[in-house]
């Protein structure tokens, strides 16, 4: 069965760090593109990243550039998220996706003071 | 960047009957490889999304035949033949031809 399991939401002041991280298993990780997605509390979805199977490509947002890098280690099966220099705008549910599979549960950032 | 724009943005629907959702994108979605990258993603009340549609009318494994996806260039469309209690949520277009991939504001399908 496919499963995506993100991890390491919280509470962060703004202007602080996170780690966002994502656990594959089900199908062969290093085969897939990886995504984050995210969700502000009551908003539309909002596609914030993107980093190919061999990780030479990787794509971001405008309104994440700069801030946030997205790698991956394939030995791990794992995705994840360096988010800095946070914003009160980034509080949302971020989810990893393939978007051909299952999306996980997601993982609550809350950016405030 | 690539806007996209969906209409109606809440559609009331009886069940049974057919529902239609627009979705208009700022430039051609027409990839230099020949593919057009629409996608069309499903959002259950308190559940993740998950993608019904890809390449603008391929049907994502599992789901309803009922679902169907249209459309060129700028101008596409998602169709529910006859409407069904579990189709209540929020659909959403995403173009992913051009760099940053991009959402649009989403339709809230519910029952009248």
């Amino acid at each position: 069965e496919v499963q995506l399991v993100e991890s390491g939401g919280g509470l962060v002041q703004p202007g602080g760090s996170l780690r966002l991280s994502c656990a594959a298993s089900g199908f062969i990780f290093s085969d897939y593109e990886m995504n984050w997605v995210r969700q502000a509390p009551g908003k539309g979805l909002e596609w914030v990243s993107f980093i190919s199977k061999s990780g030479n490509r990787i794509h971001y947002a405008d309104s994440v550039k700069g801030r946030f890098t997205i790698s991956r280690d394939d030995a791990k099966n794992s995705l994840y998220l360096q988010m800095n220099s946070l914003r009160v705008e980034d509080t949302a549910v971020y989810y990893c996706a393939t978007f051909s599979d299952p999306w996980g549960q997601g993982t609550l950032v809350t950016v405030s003071s | 960047d690539v806007v996209m724009t969906q209409s109606p943005l809440s559609l009331p629907v009886t069940l049974g009957q057919p529902a239609s959702i627009s979705c208009r994108s700022s430039q051609s979605l027409v990839y230099s490889d020949g593919d057009t990258y629409l996608n069309w993603f499903q959002q259950r009340p308190g559940q993740s999304p998950r993608r019904l549609i890809y390449k603008v009318s391929k049907r994502d494994s599992g789901v309803p035949d009922r679902f169907s996806g249209s459309g060129s260039g700028t101008d596409f469309t998602l169709k529910i033949s006859r409407v069904e209690a579990e189709d209540v949520g929020v659909y959403y277009c995403m173009q992913g031809t051009h760099w940053p991939n991009t959402f649009g504001q989403g339709t809230k399908l519910e029952i009248k």
